[in-house]
């Protein structure tokens, strides 16, 4: 079961670009990576997954460099409305994964005007 | 809108007192997972239920309990309520993309226990 580890808290101005790093240096051949987010009273959101080198939706991207042994979410220029916090989780997610992956505390995104 | 839903929204409620939460997932998904969040604690999961059957356990107490109906429903029943016990609860269904899973969460029934 991969561990995760990636920062408590950041704050960010509006209209900068964010980069959330996750480090997971147990990650397995088939564990894929998962970014959810998480506003207050809410129920976290998919936001990306990645297994390896770069993806990007409309929302973020997620690069992945080729050990694996980290991922980092970048978000575009944010807003206020991205203050949220933001869940990397590691598994495989083809064979049941969520039973056993850990969302933990996450990282806090503070969006400052 | 994540298409799953729950109810109650709130739920105010006594030590020793059981409740029933209950979860709609997404149409055509068949597995229904809930966990716990307790304030500024990430998601703990709790159970998976896959079709109706249990799929597997996380750190649920004997004290709560859940099933999965024929229509793909969800309860959680919480019984000898404790005043730790005061959380949100949400339920996720999911769903299989490229063979990967993507869970979809509802809005949470928020449960405070005095």
């Amino acid at each position: 079961l991969a561990k995760t580890t990636q920062p408590i808290s950041m704050d960010s101005y509006e209209g900068q670009e964010v980069n959330i790093t996750c480090s997971h240096n147990n990650i397995a051949t088939n564990d894929y990576i998962t970014w959810y987010q998480q506003f207050p009273s809410q129920g976290p959101r998919f936001i990306i997954q990645g297994y390896k080198t770069k993806v990007t939706n409309e929302v973020a991207s997620l690069f992945i460099p080729a050990d694996r042994k980290s991922s980092t979410l970048s978000l575009p220029r944010v807003s206020l409305s991205d203050t949220a916090v933001y869940y990397c989780l590691v598994g495989d997610m083809n064979s049941g994964g969520y039973q056993k992956v850990t969302f933990g505390i996450g990282t806090k995104l503070q969006v400052i005007p | 809108d994540s298409g799953v839903t729950q109810t109650p929204k709130h739920l105010i409620t006594a030590t020793g007192q059981r409740v029933t939460l209950r979860c709609s997932p997404r149409s055509g998904d068949l597995s229904v997972y809930w966990y716990q969040q307790s304030l500024d604690q990430g998601l703990q999961f709790l159970i998976q239920y896959y079709n109706g059957e249990e799929r597997a356990k996380g750190n649920i107490l004997e004290r709560f309990s859940a099933q999965q109906f024929p229509d793909l429903h969800s309860e959680l029943n919480l019984s000898s309520l404790e005043l730790g016990d005061s959380a949100l609860y949400f339920c996720a269904s999911s769903a299989f993309s490229r063979g990967q899973e993507t869970q979809y969460f509802g809005p949470g029934t928020r449960l405070l226990v005095l």
